[in-house]
């Protein structure tokens, strides 16, 4: 089975400056890897996902994460946040043949003007 | 394309009662469907998903059932709610077979058992 680890439930950063949510991951087989932004009161979206391939991926609204097999981790970063990326983040886990996403328990972003 | 509803947006229940939480998904045919549920500090949580018509996987024992009576429609129920079952509970689809394609959401529905 896997699991995945999101060690910071909330992060506060200033507005223009850098962040990093972090996503650790535990599974036996290749993995799957997402990661989903819900704003206040909203269903979760897709920000971007890892399958296969480039291990550093793009994803909307400026957001990159990196695939780091040998650290078993999946960090979103931003090189400079807004206002509007305040919201909840969700990194979420799956492997092949699965019909279901194993999600963390989420980083809550806040954006300090 | 497609879209995802969820009714009631809100609701607030006495503890005891019964609840009948409904999902559809339009544009789109034989999805996967989930129930997922967010307590206050605990994250998503998966109750229950389905593949097809009348077949369900239960991911937690808990006092709620869902069932899926047509092939687009979701129904997450409750003979007698606890307490414990407030929270926000959000529908979400997938292609069949396509575990790696995007989930889409629903807006959800906040749930208030008093």
């Amino acid at each position: 089975a896997q699991s995945v680890t999101q060690l910071d439930s909330q992060v506060p950063v200033f507005e223009e400056a850098p962040v990093e949510l972090r996503c650790n991951y535990s599974s036996s087989v290749s993995v799957y890897l997402f990661w989903y932004v819900q704003y206040p009161n909203q269903g979760l979206q897709l920000l971007l996902k890892y399958l296969s391939g480039s291990t550093l991926v793009k994803g909307i609204n400026g957001f990159e994460a990196e695939f780091n097999k040998s650290q078993t981790s999946f960090h979103l970063r931003k090189p400079s946040v807004h206002i509007s990326d305040t919201a909840e983040y969700f990194c979420a886990v799956t492997t092949f043949g699965n019909e279901k996403l194993t999600f963390g328990t989420g980083t809550r972003l806040t954006i300090i003007p | 394309s497609q879209t995802i509803h969820q009714w009631p947006a809100t609701l607030v229940q006495p503890v005891g009662s019964p609840l009948s939480l409904e999902c559809t998904v339009e544009g789109t045919s034989n999805p996967n469907l989930y129930w997922y549920r967010q307590a206050a500090g605990r994250g998503l949580q998966l109750l229950f998903y389905s593949v097809g018509i009348g077949q369900i996987s239960s991911e937690v024992p808990q006092n709620l059932s869902a069932s899926r009576p047509q092939d687009r429609q979701f129904i997450l129920s409750s003979k007698k709610l606890l307490l414990s079952d407030s929270g926000f509970y959000l529908c979400a689809w997938t292609k069949t077979g396509l575990i790696t394609d995007t989930q889409y959401f629903g807006p959800g529905t906040r749930l208030t058992v008093l």
